[in-house]
């Protein structure tokens, strides 16, 4: 089983819809928690970056962790035909070298 | 703050041959990663650097691979003997600090075609 585990979708929305994308993990030492955007044939750009339970916001974005539950999500509100990428979710433990354990990716197409 | 960089972003090769990528961090960022990302999954890790210490190497990292940080600065990549399964995007990242709350910024990646 793998330590995160991701809907690899293809998930496929209208304009203005509300997306949410969801990891699980398995590892409870992960601290840090983070969602990515890749664009095709781009590397990862960050989206957000949270540490603590609860939900963080950032413009149209909210990046929502539950501990206890071991399972983070992201959501797009009014989302965009530019939204369209494929979202990384990715943890980290406080230590071991700080390296990134990644989910699958979830693929999103927001359709005009 | 010109980005990490990548070179060469593709690379196609015959299976057998050796191959080296490599990766410019953003300058003065201590700690860089390589990570591989095969098609529709998302990236792994291999190996890091502090500096010019490579500190921890994935068992995904078999004999063939060897990456290498001079200085602290640049990193560089190798695989020798090329195999057909090693056709997949390698992606170069850097940070500041020690892990934790820093982020990881990412490269374009260097996408490698083993024929």
């Amino acid at each position: 089983q793998k330590e995160v585990e991701q809907d690899p979708g293809p998930l496929s929305v209208p304009e203005g819809a509300i997306v949410s994308l969801n990891c699980t993990y398995s590892n409870s030492a992960f601290q840090y928690f983070m969602w990515y955007r890749q664009y095709s044939r781009k590397g990862p750009e960050l989206l957000m970056y949270t540490y603590s339970s609860g939900n963080k916001e950032d413009g149209r974005f909210t990046a929502q962790v539950d501990k206890s539950s071991k399972y983070i999500s992201l959501f797009i509100r009014d989302s965009q035909p530019s939204d369209s990428a494929t979202y990384l979710c990715a943890m980290r433990t406080r230590n071991q070298g700080g390296k990134l354990i990644f989910g699958q990716g979830t693929e999103l197409s927001v359709k005009p | 703050d010109t980005g990490v960089s990548q070179n060469p972003r593709h690379k196609i090769t015959k299976r057998g041959q050796n191959v080296t990528f490599r990766c410019d961090p953003i300058s003065e960022h201590n700690r860089l990663y390589w990570y591989r990302q095969t098609l529709g999954q998302g990236p792994e890790f291999l190996t890091y650097f502090q500096n010019e210490a490579q500190l921890e190497k994935s068992r995904l990292l078999s004999d063939r691979f060897s990456a290498e940080r001079p200085k602290g600065s640049f990193s560089t990549l190798e695989i020798q003997r090329t195999e057909q399964g090693d056709s997949a995007m390698y992606l170069c990242a850097s940070e500041t600090g020690t892990g934790g709350l820093n982020t990881q910024y990412f490269g374009p990646g260097t996408r490698l075609t083993v024929l």
